[in-house]
């Protein structure tokens, strides 16, 4: 009944891994974002797909891809990860209105 | 400077209070605002949502929303325990990209 999913809720993984969240919205939105908040609980874009396209994509290292297999789906796929990656990732989805809803978010912490 | 400025708290009031919780913003293509609350370890969830300027009344919540002067608010009347949490404000503008834009978030604590 979850509106937006995503998994897993927790991932712990040392230096140098690579990891995949995934997300998935059933609101028949079609917008799906990435959203990182870091340790002082500040909230920014990272990526945007509207429709499996990619609209934006804000200054993030390119060792961070988005995949988006379907408008209801958009996973996020990280290389070489880095301690400076800790931090909790959501997914968000929107449709004709300004707003977004939100997932309950990844907490990733590098080690 | 950052596009949209909140008051970084931390706010602690007793139960019963009246909250005010404020941003700034610099952006003139905003036209969309929202209050999200969000609750330790969980996502933010919408609390209320404006479209340009104007007032917008929930229950105990109030929005206002002064496009002229880039700033909104949030007043919690009658305030409970239960809403101890983070407040952010977000904005975003039309177009097909409908990213938000955050604030930093406001900690507030409802003491019983």
């Amino acid at each position: 009944d979850t509106a937006v999913s995503q998994t897993p809720k927790y991932l712990v993984t040392q230096m140098g891994n690579d990891k995949s969240i995934k997300c998935e919205q059933n609101l028949g939105h079609d917008t799906m974002y990435w959203y990182k908040q870091d340790s002082k609980k500040f909230l920014k874009i990272m990526f945007s797909y509207n429709n499996k396209e990619l609209i934006i994509n804000e200054t993030v290292p390119n060792r961070f891809s988005p995949k988006s297999p379907d408008k209801a789906h958009l996973n996020l796929h990280i290389n070489s990860l880095e301690l400076g990656d800790s931090a909790v990732y959501f997914c968000a989805s929107s449709q004709d209105r300004g707003d977004s809803t939100f997932g309950s978010g990844t907490r990733l912490t590098v080690v | 400077q950052k596009e949209v400025e909140q008051d970084p708290g931390p706010l602690s009031v007793p139960e019963g209070a009246i909250v005010s919780l404020n941003c700034t913003y610099s952006n003139s293509a905003f036209q969309y605002f929202m209050w999200y609350r969000q609750y330790s370890r969980k996502g933010p969830e919408l609390l209320m949502y404006t479209y340009s300027s104007g007032n917008k009344e929930d229950g105990r919540f109030t929005a206002q929303v002064d496009k002229s002067s880039k700033y909104i608010s949030l007043f919690i009347r009658d305030s409970q325990p239960s809403d101890s949490a983070t407040y952010l404000c977000a904005m975003s503008a039309t177009g097909s990209a409908r990213q938000l834009t955050f604030g930093s978030g406001t900690q507030l604590t409802v003491l019983p």
